[in-house]
């Protein structure tokens, strides 16, 4: 069955980067892409945009852009996200899920979701 | 971007009782609409897509329903693995959005 497993628990200082990683197993995963969705602690989620793990093609929420990286290691079946520049405000569960891309758009829903990364911005 | 606007926030209800979730779209979203279920400390978990199709394993007593701006999710007879908070998701018109979210509570 699909499995999305993430790395753990993050605490980093205002300022620096993280970067998270999401292994996927059970599905071949370049015929899939990766999205990525946040939940600040007792808040709802958040959509951060998605990559094509067949062609690395990518597309961003703009309130992400310039802060947010997405990509994917195909030898590992690996995702992974980088945010810089991390405020308080970044603190949150991150979590991958699969979704069914085509060219430049994610076409079908989000059926697996990995466990979640916290992410925690503190000085 | 698309809002998504659902009521009641919270919605207090007795195992076996009917709920009546509301997810109402900012513009036209067609059928392009999801709902999730997520439990405390746990991810969401895929529930309907395309406003009314059951995802794989989920149990008949839930149903969506609805097209363009109003949808609405049931579940016919609560179980107490049922008590949660629920989400739609909107994928008609970049970027996807989710609704803030209805919490399930028992009464």
């Amino acid at each position: 069955q699909v499995h999305l497993v993430q790395s753990g628990v993050e605490v980093k200082k205002p300022g620096a980067s993280v970067k998270v990683s999401c292994k996927a197993s059970g599905y071949r995963f370049t015929t899939y892409g990766v999205t990525w969705v946040r939940q600040a602690p007792g808040q709802g989620l958040a959509y951060l945009g998605w990559i094509s793990a067949f062609d690395g093609r990518k597309k961003y929420v703009q309130n992400f852009q310039g802060r947010i990286t997405m990509t994917t290691e195909t030898s590992t079946n690996t995702a992974y996200l980088e945010l810089k520049n991390l405020t308080s405000d970044d603190s949150a569960v991150y979590y991958c899920a699969r979704a069914d891309t085509y060219g430049d758009k994610v076409i079908g829903y989000f059926d697996s979701w990995g466990q979640g990364t916290l992410v925690i911005v503190s000085s | 971007e698309i809002v998504l606007t659902q009521s009641p926030a919270t919605l207090s209800l007795s195992p076996g009782e009917r709920a009546t979730l509301s997810c109402r779209a900012s513009q036209n979203v067609y059928s392009y609409l999801a709902w999730y279920q997520q439990k405390p400390g746990q991810a969401p978990r895929l529930l309907i897509s395309d406003a009314s199709a059951r995802a794989a394993g989920v149990p008949a007593r839930f149903s969506g329903s609805g097209s363009g701006t109003d949808f609405s999710l049931t579940i016919s007879s609560l179980e107490p693995e049922d008590f949660a908070v629920y989400y739609c998701q909107q994928r008609s018109s970049w970027p996807d959005t989710f609704g803030g979210g209805t919490k399930v509570e028992i009464k």
